[in-house]
């Protein structure tokens, strides 16, 4: 089973800075790494997929980079509603595998 | 617009059964990838079973196998999963999901909200 890193487990932010999030596969995944977004009482929400391809709808503040085992998730200036918890997911072999996410909190 | 909404979920014993449905709407369901996936505070997100199109792939997480089965009916636009023998530590919200055709397994672009499974005695 593939396991995925992410760090920093929280980040402390103010709206307006930049946000750089983190994750680490234990094995080459190949750009099969997707970007989810989650606040509470909801499902998660699809940013990135393919390591850099911005899901419909999402807003290009959010970008993605990376291949094989590191990958970032960058929110070049964060807007309120971006305060949540951020996933990472590789869909490279079964199971399909999750980090315990990062959550980005207003400092 | 695509809407998954989930069902069946409950208090069940330790040792019983449930049966969850995944409803599925405004997509052609019967092309789609369908995926369970279950979330605990302190596990977080794990991918529980997954089932292609025509039914014809089944893949399990090893923590169900042999105790859960997936499966669906494109007829009806559903998919199910059949819990038996559970344990304290199938305890979690569990969600369907899906995603674009063309791409397997897809990215997960749609989700339902969640049915809670509590497994106590």
């Amino acid at each position: 089973e593939i396991v995925l890193t992410q760090s920093p487990a929280t980040l402390s932010l103010s709206p307006g800075e930049r946000a750089t999030l983190s994750c680490r596969a234990s094995q080459d995944v190949s750009s099969y790494l997707a970007w989810y977004q989650q606040k509470p009482g909801q499902a998660p929400r699809l940013l990135i997929y393919d390591a850099s391809k911005r899901a419909t709808g999402i807003p290009a503040r959010f970008s993605g980079s990376g291949s094989e085992t590191d990958f970032t998730l960058t929110i070049s200036s964060l807007e309120p509603e971006d305060f949540a918890l951020y996933y990472c997911q590789q869909r490279n072999s079964w199971p399909w595998t999750f980090g315990l996410g990062t959550k980005v909190e207003i400092e | 617009q695509v809407q998954l909404v989930e069902s069946g979920g409950g208090l069940v014993k330790p040792g019983g059964s449930l049966r969850l449905s995944c409803a599925g709407a405004g997509f052609s369901f019967s092309d789609h990838y369908m995926l369970w996936i279950r979330q605990t505070p302190g596990k977080g997100l794990e991918c529980v079973s997954d089932i292609r199109s025509g039914g014809s792939t089944i893949y399990y997480a090893d923590s169900v196998k042999g105790r859960f089965t997936i499966s669906r009916d494109n007829a009806r636009n559903s998919l199910y999963l059949q819990m038996n023998s559970l344990r304290a530590e199938d305890t979690a919200v569990y969600f369907c999901a899906t995603g674009p055709t063309g791409y397997y397994p897809p990215p997960l672009q749609y989700w339902g909200r969640g049915t809670l499974v509590t497994v106590s005695s």
